[in-house]
């Protein structure tokens, strides 16, 4: 078993849909989780960090944490063309230096 | 204008060169770390450096090699010994909040082709 992983898409919603994205990872103590965003040829982008059970928003992002299910989701409201990328979800791994773990990533297509 | 600056941003090797990869970051962040992605791939981790003069293998070490001199500057370097070392190379650095946060923030990459 991958110890993050991530349905690799493209996941295609409509301008103005909730884009929902999904993350399971190995990890049972792990505490700390990421959500990067990574445009073609560029390099990922921290949008959203997640510690705590529950929901974290921020604008039109929301980032929803469930350890003892171990998943971590991210919601995009009001989704925009511009919001077309992968998006890449993090780990950290307990223990140790710190080590982020990423899943392959999913790439989200929003058409007009 | 803070942030982590990679060069260069394209870099082209032939077989059996040795090529070096920079990283300089003025975040005052102490944890650096290299990265490499391939296409279709997640991010694996090659060597991480979390003080001046200290750094460890990741999971991709073999055919790379670091040094860690300044606490702003992380230079990794592809050796010959790395069969296949076309990919994308991302340094990052990580910042410790006072709130514990372990947040990562990463260069703009270098893109290495083997010809």
């Amino acid at each position: 078993q991958k110890e993050v992983e991530q349905n690799s898409g493209p996941l295609s919603v409509p301008e103005g849909a909730i884009a929902s994205l999904n993350c399971t990872y190995s990890d049972r103590v792990s505490q700390s989780f990421f959500w990067y965003r990574q445009y073609s040829g560029k390099s990922p982008e921290l949008i959203m960090s997640i510690y705590s059970n529950g929901d974290k928003e921020d604008g039109r992002f929301t980032a929803q944490l469930n350890k003892a299910s171990q998943y971590v989701s991210l919601l995009i409201r009001d989704s925009q063309p511009s919001d077309s990328a992968t998006y890449l979800c993090a780990v950290l791994l307990s223990g140790g230096y710190n080590k982020l773990i990423f899943g392959a990533g999913t790439r989200l297509a929003v058409h007009p | 204008d803070g942030g982590i600056t990679q060069s260069p941003k394209y870099l082209f090797r032939k077989e059996g060169q040795n090529v070096t990869l920079s990283c300089e970051q003025n975040l005052n962040h102490d944890a650096m770390y290299w990265y490499r992605q391939d296409p279709g791939q997640g991010l694996r981790l090659i060597y991480y450096s979390q003080i001046v003069n200290d750094f460890q293998k990741g999971d991709i070490a073999e055919g790379y090699s670091v040094s860690r001199e300044k606490k702003e500057s992380f230079p990794l370097t592809v050796t010959s010994a790395q069969k296949n070392p076309t990919a994308f190379y991302l340094c990052a650095s990580r910042h410790t909040g006072t709130s514990g946060s372990v947040e990562q923030f990463f260069g703009p990459g270098t893109r290495l082709t083997v010809l």
